[in-house]
């Protein structure tokens, strides 16, 4: 299957800082990532679809500015927290569809801001 | 629009007793369903898949789901636990059957003991 890899799997960050997050699709070139929030005990919820060579699709309540999605090439999406401030400490995972019907999921960011 | 709920926040067995975690849905048009098994501190790692076929599906690590369409179901099944089953569980939808913009119930904590 798809191997996704996430980096890095956990980050500290002070308040204020801007933290960037890599989902590479290692044996897929994927036109379309898609990244997800897991809050504590809490299930994921799609934050974004990052579409390659165009502007990511944002879920309703999730800020375009304050989570800034670049998909430059097909194997490559990035998450940038900018400003990050403690309510966004969370778990990020991506996910890549290789076309059929199964999702393969990075395994996950971890971001703590102190 | 669609959701998925899984009414156990955790469940309990013992080894060697065969389990269920459950699994509802609610969607508008033909269901495409999964269930994923995920690790402390990782990505989601994937178990089955329903999306069109025999109601019995068979995934991973020995584990099952029983597509129930009159009671809009799809519980995970195994026959016999292992203590290395404990995980978060999560039953999950898509709007389409390629496994894109999944939403996912809020996870169920599987807890087997020896």
């Amino acid at each position: 299957g798809a191997v996704v890899s996430q980096h890095p799997s956990w980050v500290i960050c002070k308040s204020g800082t801007s933290v960037k997050i890599e989902c590479r699709s290692l044996d897929f070139q994927a036109t379309t990532m898609f990244w997800y929030r897991q809050f504590p005990k809490q299930s994921l919820m799609l934050m974004a679809t990052s579409n390659e060579g165009s502007k990511a699709t944002y879920e309703q309540g999730v800020e375009k500015d304050k989570f800034l999605i670049n998909h430059a090439s097909l194997t490559l999406s990035t998450l940038t927290v900018t400003s990050a401030h403690p309510e966004d400490s969370s778990f990020y995972i991506c996910s890549v569809n290789r076309g059929g019907t199964e999702a393969f999921f990075g395994q996950g960011t971890r971001l703590t801001v102190v | 629009a669609q959701s998925v709920a899984q009414p156990e926040d955790q469940v309990n067995v013992a080894e060697g007793n065969p389990l269920t975690v459950k699994c509802t849905y609610s969607v508008s048009g033909n269901p495409y369903l999964f269930w994923y098994v995920q690790y402390p501190n990782r990505g989601l790692q994937f178990l089955l898949k329903y999306i069109t076929g025999d109601n019995l599906v068979k995934g991973s690590y020995g584990f099952e789901a029983e597509f129930n369409k009159s009671q809009t179901s799809f519980h995970l099944k195994k026959p016999s636990a292992l203590v290395s089953d404990s995980a978060l569980y999560f039953c999950a939808g898509g709007d389409t059957g390629t496994a894109s913009k999944l939403t996912f119930g809020t996870g169920t904590r599987l807890q087997v003991t020896l």
